[in-house]
């Protein structure tokens, strides 16, 4: 199987724009996703195939592809943005991975 | 109210077994795929396995073939992990996660709480 890489960590201000990049060989022909977890609770969805932003999650959350590298943007960063971000893909086989997860800090 | 409650978790000693459950409610569960997730104790994310609608397609992570088994009871709404040889590694937080398949387009769009379990002597 392959890996998915993140940053361990990205720190931004309140209202500025925070951008977690996810880096993998299969990234160019298999959708991403992009999971939030925060302390104690379950991980919920924030961006499917790519770029697209599901129900309820705020505008300010949006995802871009390019190459090997899959991008999630926080715009206009909220303290309640503060969480653990995952992103996901699918390999041929049919197994799935999750990126090494990024810590986005709100300062 | 869509969701889904996992349970079966606990302590075990190395080289048990243990059997998970997730019943699942507020949705169409026959219609969808369902995954099972883990996370150890201040790790990430870890996929282990996939179950298609019908039981049909299975698909395991390397880390756990051979030793856990997915399963699901359409009737009863509810999805399983049997766990066999269990390691210390297994110590982790397990979640039962459905895949969206029509709206989010494979996504896992809606997880439980978790059931926790722990490998120890």
């Amino acid at each position: 199987s392959y890996e998915l890489t993140q940053p361990p960590s990205v720190s931004v201000s309140p209202g500025q724009t925070a951008r977690i990049a996810c880096s993998g060989d299969p990234l160019p022909d298999q959708y991403a996703y992009w999971y939030q977890q925060k302390p104690g609770q379950a991980p919920i969805l924030v961006i499917y195939k790519d770029s697209e932003r599901p129900s309820g999650i705020p505008e300010r959350f949006s995802g871009s592809s390019s190459g090997t590298t899959v991008t999630l943007t926080i715009s206009g960063v909220q303290a309640e943005d503060e969480a653990d971000y995952y992103c996901q893909a699918v390999d041929n086989s049919g197994s799935y991975v999750f990126g090494t997860g990024t810590k986005v800090t709100v300062l | 109210e869509v969701q889904l409650v996992e349970s079966g978790g606990g302590l075990v000693q190395p080289g048990g077994s243990l059997r998970l459950s997730c019943a699942a409610s507020g949705f169409p569960f026959s219609r969808d795929s369902m995954n099972w997730v883990r996370q150890a104790p201040g790790k990430g994310l870890e996929w282990l396995s996939y179950i298609s609608s019908s039981s049909t397609i299975i698909y395991y992570a390397d880390s756990v073939k051979g030793r856990f088994t997915i399963s699901r009871d359409n009737a009863q709404n509810s999805l399983y992990l049997q766990m066999n040889s269990l390691r210390a590694e297994d110590t982790a937080l397990y979640y039962c996660v459905r895949e969206d398949d029509w709206t989010y387009q494979d996504a896992f769009d809606i997880w439980g709480q978790g059931t926790m379990v722990t490998v120890s002597s």
